[in-house]
């Protein structure tokens, strides 16, 4: 375990679902993210949380919706999404935004499937 | 948008050889740092080097970084069967708020 923890692993849901999912770290970390992971294709950045807040939103389309209740929980909320949107998701986490001298901290990811 | 590009995108060995595997980037940056990926699983985060830095080594690991050239290489001596995975360069510069990843290169190494 890195200490960043990931759930679901895998999840299937149908294009008309409503799922989500969680990150947790307790590594004591104040900056959260989300990617996505698509095959062959470069790790893409979705959202960044900076204490709780969210800084960057890179163009994401609104059936991803983040939630950051405090700065151990991540979490990203799905719905209505489309078969091309899946891949593994992964969460990460550094001590501070943007200034990770011991680099970033990953989840093991979620590979999603929407069928 | 994408910072890190490496290079090859494939790479098969056999166990004791070396593999090395180089990431160009476009903007200056603070630091750059490399990760490796075991299939479907998380990165793990193998060393970082600043941009004052010229070199760097972790065990088997040497990073190099050529601030002129906007590159840098990862040498793996001696390398394992265990040490199959994607490995990535990801870059943090002074005005994003993250890093950025490349697409990666596949290492295989053969027993």
């Amino acid at each position: 375990e890195t200490g960043v923890t990931q759930t679901p692993r895998h999840l299937v849901m149908g294009m008309t679902n409503k799922k989500s999912l969680k990150c947790e770290q307790h590594l004591g970390h104040n900056a959260m993210y989300w990617y996505k992971q698509s095959a062959k294709k470069p790790l893409e950045l979705m959202f960044v949380y900076s204490l709780e807040e969210r800084v960057e939103n890179n163009s994401v389309p609104s059936r991803f919706s983040p939630e950051c209740p405090n700065s151990s929980h991540l979490f990203l909320h799905l719905h209505t999404l489309q078969p091309e949107d899946s891949a593994l998701y992964l969460c990460a986490s550094s001590q501070d935004m943007g200034r990770s001298s011991n680099g970033y901290t990953f989840g093991s990811g979620t590979r999603l499937t929407v069928v | 948008s994408q910072q890190g590009e490496e290079d090859p995108q494939a790479l098969s060995i056999q166990e004791g050889e070396n593999a090395t595997m180089n990431c160009s980037y476009k903007t200056s940056i603070n630091n750059l740092q490399w990760y490796r990926q075991n299939s479907g699983r998380g990165l793990v985060h193998l060393i970082l080097i600043r941009s004052n830095e010229r070199e760097k080594h972790s065990g088997r690991l040497r990073v190099t970084l050529d601030t002129s050239k906007k590159s840098s290489s990862l040498l793996i001596t001696a390398s394992r069967a265990a040490d199959t995975a994607s490995y990535f360069c990801a870059t943090e510069t002074y005005n994003n708020n993250d890093m950025r990843f490349g697409a990666g290169t596949r290492l295989t190494v053969k027993p």
